[in-house]
Formats: structure tokens, sequence, C-alpha cells
């Protein structure tokens, strides 16, 4: 059984209309980072929880926004998607008792 | 000083071949070196990782090689088969808590039947 959920799979959405992702996980690990992938190129970090503290990344741009209610639930918003914002993005969990993350499968974004 | 750099960009081998991907990197800090396999359109999975106090590390068919004076590591395949096709990063991460992996630029492996 999946460990991290991403939903959707697959989202389209209008050129500067508000769009959500969501990511939820069955490990209750603390914490939980949401990654931006274009095509061809390693992952990059936008931000992460660890437990509730919140902790951006310098070059995140202030379109992309992430609310935690749960440590079973992250949520990614982006505010106004441009073009450019098109790409999979991964949600990631991790404990401190363990090494390394464990990955969804992603969301793929479409931006029309 | 915060790169990975992953060498090669894309990597070719018939079947029972031996790819290696090579990843070299500056943070002396960096104290975890993973790598991750993923498929197209799938989340990259832990494939194999290790720490510095070794320098060989075998899962499988899967083996890394870690240079500590040299700053870099390795991932070889044995046996290579069609399936391995992939993506493949190195990432690398320093301390405990909420690590914040640093991935290389990826690899991209085919093994031709």
């Amino acid at each position: 059984d999946a460990m991290v959920i991403q939903n959707p799979r697959y989202q389209v959405t209008q050129f500067g209309k508000p769009v959500t992702l969501s990511c939820s996980q069955t490990l209750n690990h603390n914490v939980m980072y949401w990654y931006q992938q274009k095509s061809s190129q390693a992952p990059k970090l936008l931000f992460h929880y660890y437990d509730k503290d919140f902790n951006n990344e310098a070059d995140t741009p202030d379109n992309f926004q992430s609310r935690r209610p749960n440590t079973s639930f992250c949520f990614l918003d982006i505010r106004s998607p441009g073009l450019g914002d098109a790409a999979m993005y991964l949600c990631a969990i991790a404990n401190d008792q363990a090494d390394g993350y464990t990955f969804g499968s992603g969301t793929r974004l479409t931006v029309v | 000083q915060q790169q990975v750099k992953q060498s090669p960009q894309s990597l070719i081998v018939q079947k029972g071949g031996i790819p290696i991907i090579n990843c070299a990197y500056e943070n002396t800090a960096f104290d975890y070196f993973p790598w991750y396999q993923q498929f197209p359109g799938k989340g990259p999975a832990l494939l194999i990782a290790i720490r510095p106090d070794v320098s060989e590390k075998k899962e499988g068919r899967f083996t890394i090689s870690f240079n500590k004076s040299a700053k870099q590591f390795s991932l070889h395949i044995m046996d290579s088969q069609p399936g391995d096709s992939a993506t493949y990063f190195c990432a690398a991460s320093s301390g405990q808590g909420a690590q914040k992996l640093v991935f290389g630029q990826g690899t991209r492996l085919t093994i031709n039947p």
C-alpha cells in the first residue's frame, strides 16, 4: 500500500487560476517536503514542514504556499499559476529516526 | 558548496553490462549519500544509501562505492536488465533531523535487450 498519497495524479489548470495539490501519509512521519521537478531535471525543494514549523527555501516564489493542518496531510497552493509552473510536484516524508525520504508518485500539473 | 555533480547525463548499456554512474560533492559536512531510481510518471524511490564510514555497500545487484578523500561516490549495477532502465539520481545531506537532500542532475539509463 502506498505510504505517501498524492492527489490528483494529473491536474490541468488555467493560467492564473489558483490550484491546490494534496499529499497524505500513513506513516506519521514528522517531516513533509514539497519538491518541484521539471522535465529531465532534478527535484527542486520548495519548502518543508518539520512538525508544524514551516521552512521556506530562499528561492521559492511567493506564488507557492503550503499548509499542514495535521501530521498526515500537507497541501501545496499555487496562487496564480504561470506557464512556467507546469511540472511534476512531488511530496516526500521523513522522520528523525531513519535516513532518507519516501516520495509519493507526484502530481503532474499542466497550465493552459 | 551545496552542489552534487552527477555524470553521465545519459547512458546506454547492453543487457548484462555494468553501468556506472558517478557523483562528486564539495561540502565535507555531507554524511549521507542515497541513490534514487525514478521511472517515468513516478516519484523517486530509494534504491541504496551509504554513509562515509564504509567504502562500499551492496544490496542485491546494486553497489555504491564511496571515496571520502576524493569526495566522490558511484553506483554500479551488476547484470543489468531492461527493467533497470530509469533515471537515477544521487543525493547528499548532512546531519540528523529534517534532512534536506541535495540532488544530482540525474542520469537517464537505458538497458538494451
